[in-house]
């Protein structure tokens, strides 16, 4: 089946640098990318829908200089967090979709900024 | 816009009993409908899906029917099982692979 992973699956920041999280599909490439956030208990937050080659597009209240975005390929996108503070601590997920209505989601990264 | 409605959570279960919760949504189309699972500290599995009207999905003992004349995707399952213990997400997609998604139920099964 489709696989999707994430890298790093834990990382603890400290407040005011910045973080990277990589999203890869491993046996398809992926036409659209997507970057949800998950708050403790609640349910998954669309952030930003990522094509290959093009500028992400952000959902609203989302901020595009602080979550930048890149598809550099259709097999990985990338989400970098910077200067993160302590409020962006959260589980990011993403997931990878083949032009259908299906989504394959990643195992999650955990973000922890002291 | 899309929503999904799910039965408020958390659903705490003895073993075997059976197992039903609520999804309802609204969409401007015709969606496809997917319940997933997160187990804890992990990212969502699909767990079934129905692609149109009067479908069944069905995985591990778990059944849901795509019900357009009254909106629902609910989630069975006749006899749970400890391991069954986690967050179902019921969700749907009307294309490009964007979803929405209800907001999750917890369900614990005690033994």
């Amino acid at each position: 089946g489709a696989v999707v992973s994430q890298h790093p699956s834990r990382v603890i920041c400290k407040s005011g640098t910045s973080v990277k999280i990589e999203c890869r599909s491993l046996d398809f490439q992926a036409t659209t990318m997507f970057w949800y956030r998950q708050f403790p208990k609640q349910s998954l937050m669309l952030m930003a829908t990522s094509n290959e080659g093009s500028k992400a597009t952000y959902e609203q209240g989302v901020e595009k200089d602080k979550f930048l975005i890149n598809h550099a390929s259709l097999t990985l996108s990338t989400l970098t967090v910077t200067s993160a503070h302590p409020e962006d601590s959260s589980f990011y997920i993403c997931s990878a979709s083949v032009g259908s209505y299906e989504q394959y989601f990643g195992p999650g990264t955990r973000l922890t900024v002291t | 816009g899309d929503s999904v409605t799910q039965m408020e959570g958390p659903v705490t279960l003895s073993e075997e009993a059976f197992l039903t919760i609520n999804c309802t949504y609204t969409a401007t189309g015709y969606p496809s409908l997917f319940w997933y699972v997160q187990y804890p500290g992990e990212g969502l599995q699909l767990l079934l899906k129905a692609t149109k009207a009067d479908d069944k999905g069905s995985n591990k003992g778990f059944e849901a029917t795509y019900r357009k004349e009254t909106t629902s995707f609910h989630l069975e399952k006749g006899s749970v099982q400890v391991s069954d213990s986690a967050v179902y997400f019921c969700a749907l997609s009307e294309g490009a692979g964007k979803s929405t998604f209800g907001d999750g139920t917890t369900l614990t099964v005690k033994p």
